[in-house]
């Protein structure tokens, strides 16, 4: 079974500082890994993803994500946030090995930039 | 350019009457997908399909139902709305499985449905 989580309900951060959104997986296979941003009244847009190869990955809007296979971790980072980075952001995780099933999205983090 | 549309974007019905939602996507993806986001809960999955003909059920799919007659539209059924069901509704759509664009969903804007 695949799960993942998101133990931060809510971020706030100034802006400026750096900024983390934290996520956690558990999968039997390996994981394919992905980050997604909602700003209001709109739909998910698909920021990163890790499927494989080098741990760092880099998105849109300069985020970036390091994923660790030990503490099964995929933190989403920025170096310096903006106020316009203030939105809800979701992890979603699959298993390798479970076939066609659908990606599993974690509650989502609420992140506000502060001014 | 291609996209996802979800209509209406916002909703009003009463307690039992049947509500379909639309969802059609021009990425010509095979699989699409149906979730709700309620607070405190995230998204879930209530239904998904992966080409046509082809349905599946999610995590929440009780009281609602899917059909697949062409790879562009899922409509998403309530039977009988209850109020249980207000929530906001949201499409997505990907490509195959074993694709370089793999597993990646592209969201719809969302469907506000409100059961008085």
């Amino acid at each position: 079974a695949q799960s993942v989580a998101q133990p931060e309900d809510q971020v706030n951060v100034a802006e400026g500082n750096p900024l983390t959104v934290k996520c956690t997986y558990s999968v039997s296979g390996n994981p394919y890994l992905f980050w997604y941003v909602q700003y209001p009244n709109r739909g998910l847009q698909f920021l990163l993803k890790y499927i494989t190869g080098d741990n760092l990955v880099k998105g849109s809007y300069g985020f970036e994500a390091e994923f660790n296979k030990s503490q099964t971790s995929f933190h989403l980072k920025k170096p310096s946030a903006l106020v316009s980075d203030s939105a809800l952001y979701f992890c979603a995780v699959r298993d390798s090995l479970s076939g066609n099933t659908p990606l599993v999205f974690g509650k989502g983090t609420r992140l506000s930039v502060i001014a | 350019d291609a996209e996802i549309t979800q209509s209406p974007r916002h909703k009003i019905t009463e307690t039992g009457r049947q509500v379909t939602l639309a969802c059609h996507q021009t990425w010509n993806h095979n699989n699409m997908f149906w979730y709700r986001q309620d607070l405190g809960h995230g998204l879930r999955l209530i239904h998904y399909s992966y080409g046509v003909q082809d349905t599946n059920k999610g995590e929440v799919s009780d009281g609602y139902s899917v059909s697949r007659s062409n790879t562009e539209d899922l409509p998403l059924t309530l039977e009988s709305a209850a109020s249980s069901q207000t929530s906001v509704y949201f499409c997505a759509s990907s490509d195959s499985y074993g694709l370089d664009d793999t597993d990646t969903q592209y969201f719809g804007p969302g469907t506000r449905l409100t059961v008085l």
